[in-house]
């Protein structure tokens, strides 16, 4: 069956650290692969998108690879700060455009 | 430029009743989506409308239905509502269909008692 998974237990880092976050998928072979965050209350908001043909992506301090053989997607926040506390959804682009979604991490940094 | 606008934010039903969300997308966007989202679960894929007509639909009971406007506006209606309804339903507008980034409105928080 098709599923996405991201790890579903919040993840604890230090402020200043590098958080690495996972999204795994199967029975996919999506063109493209996007990265939300979302706040309590808020909607998601778009991060960054990576296509299949591309290993890395960069935006500021956000860092996102996408390995197709693996079937794996992985975020990370350089210089982690507080503020980047939130939980952060994984999306594919599956057939026909449709996005299909991961249940999201929620990260929480610690001062 | 405006954000995409969800109303009613909150919103208090009784079971069997119906209920209609209105999402206003971006300007000049023409795609929207709906999703459902409940704790503990990714945010499930209700419909996309583009253009007026329905491009994708979701794994959801036809209690569930939707429509958009040809200024791009949309509507999502729950007929019949049951406990399990109750959820976030969230809006996302995009410039095309297809198209990659999704703007996300704050969401209509709505409880089925």
């Amino acid at each position: 069956s098709q599923k996405i998974e991201q790890n579903s237990e919040a993840l604890n880092i230090q402020e200043g650290k590098t958080a690495t976050l996972t999204c795994n998928y199967t029975n996919y072979s999506p063109a493209y692969l996007q990265w939300y965050r979302q706040d309590p209350g808020r909607g998601p908001v778009f991060l960054l998108l990576i296509r299949e043909n591309e290993k890395e992506k960069r935006k500021e301090r956000l860092k996102v690879t996408f390995d197709t053989t693996l079937k794996q997607s992985l975020f990370h926040i350089t210089a982690s700060q507080p503020a980047d506390s939130a939980t952060y959804l994984c999306a594919l682009e599956a057939s026909n455009y449709q996005l299909i979604w991961g249940a999201g991490t929620k990260l929480i940094i610690k001062p | 430029k405006a954000g995409v606008t969800q109303t009613p934010r909150y919103l208090i039903k009784t079971r069997g009743q119906q209920v209609t969300l209105s999402c206003s997308p971006i300007s000049g966007h023409r795609s929207v989506s709906w999703y459902q989202q409940t704790p503990g679960q990714g945010l499930q894929f209700l419909f996309e409308y583009f253009s007026e007509t329905q491009r994708n639909k979701g794994n959801f009971p036809g209690r569930f239905s939707g429509r958009q406007f040809s200024n791009s506006r949309s509507e999502m209606n729950v007929s019949t509502l049951e406990l399990g309804d109750s959820a976030l339903y969230l809006c996302a507008s995009s410039l095309d269909f297809g198209n990659t980034e999704a703007f996300f409105g704050q969401g209509t928080r709505l409880t089925v008692v």
